[in-house]
């Protein structure tokens, strides 16, 4: 089955201690990416990745890290989580640059 | 800055009726357009995808896109109260992101 699967689904953590989101397809798609998602601010991208080994910054890079050393695997990296980073977060990708996006079942990040 | 504008809602409809959800979007190099609905705490799920002016028909959806005057909408047909969620339009700008907009909550009443 085609998918998109991100781990962990739910995760309590506390400031300041580093945590990885996974995000594995099994699609063979180029393009991944991760957002955040906080009520009435809607879906921010926060990294994206082209294909192996070329990332760029979104829209609210900030306090995030991302590696793409696998076409499959896009994890998300928190070096120094804070409160300001809860929120609902998703992996998503795409064959190529502007084709559909399909994501992942998403994480509810907690930071205490 | 890409925007994508839609009315939050919630809008509200009676089952068996015609559900309209409209997106207005900035950025004028747009290619690629999307619908995906999101029921709350899931992620999102495409529902519809457009990329040249005109209508394009999925079953009950249908997606109609305006590039002149940069508009892109849903029409549900045949509303059921399984449609009630959020409604998020985006489009893929002339950068790499893919541009949500806030989404519209759409109510489908029995």
């Amino acid at each position: 089955e085609a998918q998109v699967t991100q781990n962990p689904r739910y995760l309590i953590t506390v400031t300041g201690k580093k945590l990885t989101v996974t995000c594995s397809q099994n699609m063979n798609h180029e393009y991944m990416s991760w957002y955040r998602q906080d009520p009435g601010l809607g879906l921010r991208q926060i990294y994206y990745s082209m294909n192996v080994e070329v990332t760029d910054k979104g829209d609210v890079p900030e306090g995030y890290k991302v590696s793409r050393k696998e076409k499959r695997n896009f994890p998300l990296i928190l070096e120094s989580p804070s409160p300001n980073q809860t929120s609902l977060y998703f992996c998503a990708s795409s064959q190529h640059r502007g084709t559909e996006a399909f994501f992942g079942q998403g994480t509810r990040l907690t930071v205490v | 800055q890409k925007e994508v504008e839609q009315n939050s809602g919630p809008l509200s409809v009676p089952e068996g009726a015609i559900a309209s959800l409209n997106c207005t979007y900035s950025d004028r190099g747009s290619q690629s357009f999307f619908w995906y609905r999101q029921y709350s705490g899931k992620s999102p799920e495409l529902i519809m995808s457009i990329y040249s002016n005109g209508d394009k028909e999925d079953g009950r959806f249908t997606a109609q896109l305006n590039k002149a005057s940069q508009y892109v909408s849903l029409l549900i047909r045949d509303s059921q109260p399984s449609d009630s969620a959020t409604y998020l339009c985006a489009f893929q700008g002339s950068g790499y992101a893919l541009n949500f907009g806030k989404g519209t909550s759409l109510l489908v009443t029995p």
